[in-house]
C-alpha cells in the first residue's frame, strides 16, 4: 500500500501557483519524497525529489516540513499543460525496487 | 538520448488468449520495470528485471511473465487473458546504482480484453 495520502482533486487558475499537499506521517529516516505526474494517456514523468531540505528545479519546488511528515509540491505559475494526476511517493534513494503509487491528486488548471 | 518506447500502443485480445508487450529501454539504462494501471487507479508494480533476471515482483500471478534481453529491452507476457487484465501497461527503465529519480516511463500499451 502507498505510504502517502493526497487529496483526490484540486483546481487552480492559470498563471497562479498550484500547491499540492501530501501526507507521509510514517516516512522513515532514509526515505525520500518523490513527485511524479501523469498527463492523460502518457506515462508518469519525474518532477522532483527531496529528503529534508526544500528543493527547486526548473519544473517545481518541493517544501518538506521539519518533522518530514508532510510536504507540498509547488508549481509557481500553472499552465493548462500542467493539468495532470500528481503522485507523491516515498522511497529510499538509489534502491532497486518498485515505486508504490497511490491514486494521486488530479490537478485541473482552468483558464 | 532516446526515451522508453513501447509497442504496440493499443491492442485488443479475446479472453483466454496470450499477449506479448514490448519495451525498449532508454539509452544507458540497465533495469526495466513493468506496471499495470487500471482506469482511475495509480500504476501497480508487476515485476522488475536486472541483468536479464527477475529481481522483484508485485502481487501478480505467474501467468504474468517477462524477459529482459542483452540490449536491456524487455517483454511482458500474459497468458490466459482475463477481462480484468484490461489496463494500461507501462514500462519504466532506470540505471541500477544511480539515484532512482532516473525512472523513465514509456507511454504505455493500452490492452483491452473482450
Amino acid at each position: 500500500d502507498a505510504k502517502t495520502t493526497q487529496p483526490t482533486s484540486m483546481d487552480c487558475a492559470e498563471g497562479r501557483a498550484a500547491n499540492l499537499p501530501c501526507n507521509h506521517s510514517t516516512i522513515s529516516g532514509n526515505e525520500y519524497v518523490y513527485w511524479y505526474r501523469q498527463i492523460h494517456s502518457q506515462g508518469p514523468q519525474y518532477i522532483i525529489h527531496g529528503l529534508k531540505n526544500n528543493e527547486t528545479n526548473e519544473m517545481a519546488s518541493l517544501i518538506i516540513t521539519e518533522d518530514r511528515k508532510s510536504s507540498t509540491l509547488i508549481l509557481p505559475h500553472a499552465t493548462l499543460r500542467d493539468t495532470a494526476v500528481y503522485y507523491c511517493i516515498v522511497r529510499v534513494e538509489g534502491s532497486q525496487g518498485n515505486l508504490i503509487f497511490g491514486k494521486g491528486t488530479k490537478l485541473s488548471v482552468k483558464p | 538520448e532516446t526515451g522508453v518506447t513501447q509497442s504496440p500502443t493499443h491492442l485488443i485480445k479475446t479472453r483466454g488468449q496470450q499477449v506479448t508487450l514490448r519495451c525498449s529501454s532508454q539509452s544507458g539504462h540497465n533495469t526495466v520495470s513493468w506496471y499495470q494501471q487500471a482506469l482511475g487507479q495509480g500504476p501497480q508494480f508487476i515485476f522488475q528485471y536486472y541483468r536479464e533476471e527477475e529481481n522483484g515482483r508485485g502481487n501478480f500471478p505467474p501467468r504474468f511473465s517477462g524477459l529482459q534481453f542483452p540490449n536491456y529491452s524487455s517483454e511482458l507476457n500474459v497468458n490466459a487473458l482475463e477481462l480484468d487484465d484490461s489496463a494500461l501497461y507501462l514500462c519504466a527503465s532506470s540505471r541500477t546504482g544511480r539515484a532512482n529519480y532516473g525512472y523513465t516511463f514509456g507511454s504505455g500499451t493500452r490492452l483491452t480484453v473482450v
